[in-house]
């Protein structure tokens, strides 16, 4: 069965350093989302994206946040500064329509933590 | 933000019993709803969803029933088994624009005792 692959899925790094999560969607999917989860609350949206552009990020995906899909394969996010506050489940999603019925394929996560 | 609300972080049922996870909205433009189970170490998996204009859905073992007038719905397993052992996710979408968006649950833990 398909899947979302997300790489690494543990990531450890000081404050103030630049991070990239990957994540390799399914092949035939067109839209691709980043979704976090803090320890203890709930899963958040991020981003999503499509035809090579965002399509609507949340107030949580500020200047210090960017999404890329730098060779049609992988979809990577970007955080430039981490803070201590990032520290996160961070989860790739992709789908082939738009519609919430065909029920995002999430990946297994990349957990965060910034130190 | 509490626009999803499902008010049981835990529940316990025997094995071959029934379980219920229920969850509550707020935001009456939500159209779409859904329930995604999460193990540990994993992400989530889709599970089963329910358009508004519906107000019951099923898949084998697992029914969604929607209540609209009380923003409220319910994930019925039955008969349950130790493998429904996960964290089962209510989450809710409405169309804004093109764009889709989930807006999550806080999640209840099951566990299916043998």
């Amino acid at each position: 069965e398909p899947e979302v692959t997300q790489t690494p899925s543990h990531q450890v790094t000081q404050m103030g350093q630049e991070v990239i999560l990957r994540c390799v969607p399914i092949s035939n999917h067109l839209y691709f989302y980043w979704y976090r989860q803090i320890l203890g609350q709930k899963v958040e949206f991020l981003v999503s994206f499509y035809n090579n552009e965002i399509s609507e990020k949340s107030e949580i995906f500020d200047d210090q946040f960017s999404v890329e899909r730098p060779d049609g394969s992988n979809f990577t996010l970007k955080i430039r500064s981490t803070k201590l506050e990032d520290s996160a489940m961070y989860f790739c999603a992709s789908s082939f329509g738009q519609s919430v019925n065909y029920g995002y394929t999430f990946g297994s996560g990349t957990r965060l933590t910034v130190v | 933000d509490q626009q999803v609300k499902q008010n049981s972080p835990s529940l316990s049922v025997q094995e071959g019993r029934i379980s219920i996870l229920n969850c509550d909205y707020t935001n009456s433009m939500f159209d779409y709803f859904l329930w995604y189970k999460k193990y540990p170490a994993e992400g989530p998996t889709f599970l089963i969803s329910i358009s508004s204009i519906k107000d019951k859905n099923e898949d084998g073992r697992f029914t969604v029933f929607l209540n609209k007038s009380a923003k409220h719905l319910s994930l019925h397993i039955v008969p349950s088994q130790p493998g429904d052992s996960a964290v089962y996710f209510c989450a809710a979408s409405g169309l804004a624009g093109n764009n889709r968006k989930l807006i999550w649950g806080l999640g209840t833990s099951l566990a299916v005792n043998p």
